[in-house]
């Protein structure tokens, strides 16, 4: 079974643009979670999508939003980039909310 | 407010040495907790899920312990190899909202 794939790798943006990340779950995984994750404040927990619904969200303002697909294929948009967004993104993939989760490679973001 | 606090926040050891992580919370109601992998520029890599029934579970030379009267879990790892340098990563699981709450990690580095 191929493993939860992100796009791109790697990003450069400038302050102020938007950012569209990709994810695609293993197959038959309807649960996809995103997570930001930096040297500072560690893993943080985005949101979770499970059969095209947003299920859960942390605590991040509005810029931040996501969606998922009929095939379970999820994105991730972030408006107006801030400095603070450069990160490493982080997706997940699992059969459901309370089962293991596998992490995709990540998409590191730098905004300059 | 739910946290996770991890210690130590680093730790070197010699290559066929024992060692054991902690993992301490506060998270309520408690639904799991999970100790993942991280190697430097890669996604997470689940080791174990333990429910609130489950005290040990083992996964090869990773053996994890939950005591829930205590809200403490530990990670050890047996006769450490170079391969296991990275860092290591607590999560606590509500089943309030299913959310999803995240140590800062500890940074293993094995030396031969």
């Amino acid at each position: 079974k191929a493993g939860v794939t992100q796009t791109p790798r790697y990003l450069i943006k400038t302050r102020g643009q938007q950012v569209t990340l990709s994810c695609s779950p293993i197959s038959g995984h309807r649960s996809v979670s995103w997570y930001q994750q930096t040297p500072g404040q560690g893993l943080q927990f985005l949101f979770e999508y499970f059969s095209e619904t947003q299920r859960n969200k942390g605590n991040f303002p509005g810029r931040f939003s996501g969606r998922q697909f009929s095939n379970s294929r999820s994105e991730m948009n972030v408006s107006t980039l801030e400095l603070g967004d450069s990160a490493l993104y982080l997706c997940a993939s699992s059969v459901g909310t309370f089962y293991e989760q596998y992490f995709g490679p990540g998409t590191r973001l730098t905004v300059t | 407010k739910n946290q996770v606090e991890q210690s130590p926040q680093s730790l070197i050891i010699l290559e066929g040495k024992n060692c054991t992580l902690q993992c301490n919370y506060t998270v309520s109601p408690f639904s799991n907790l999970r100790w993942y992998k991280q190697d430097t520029g890669r996604g997470p890599v689940s080791l174990t899920i333990m429910t609130f029934s489950e005290n040990t579970k083992s996964n090869g030379r990773y053996t994890a312990t939950l005591d829930a009267d205590t809200k403490q879990s530990s990670l050890h790892i047996t006769a450490s190899q170079l391969s296991d340098s990275a860092s290591y990563i607590c999560v606590v699981q509500s089943n309030a909202g299913n959310m999803l709450t995240f140590g800062g990690g500890t940074r293993l580095m094995v030396k031969p």
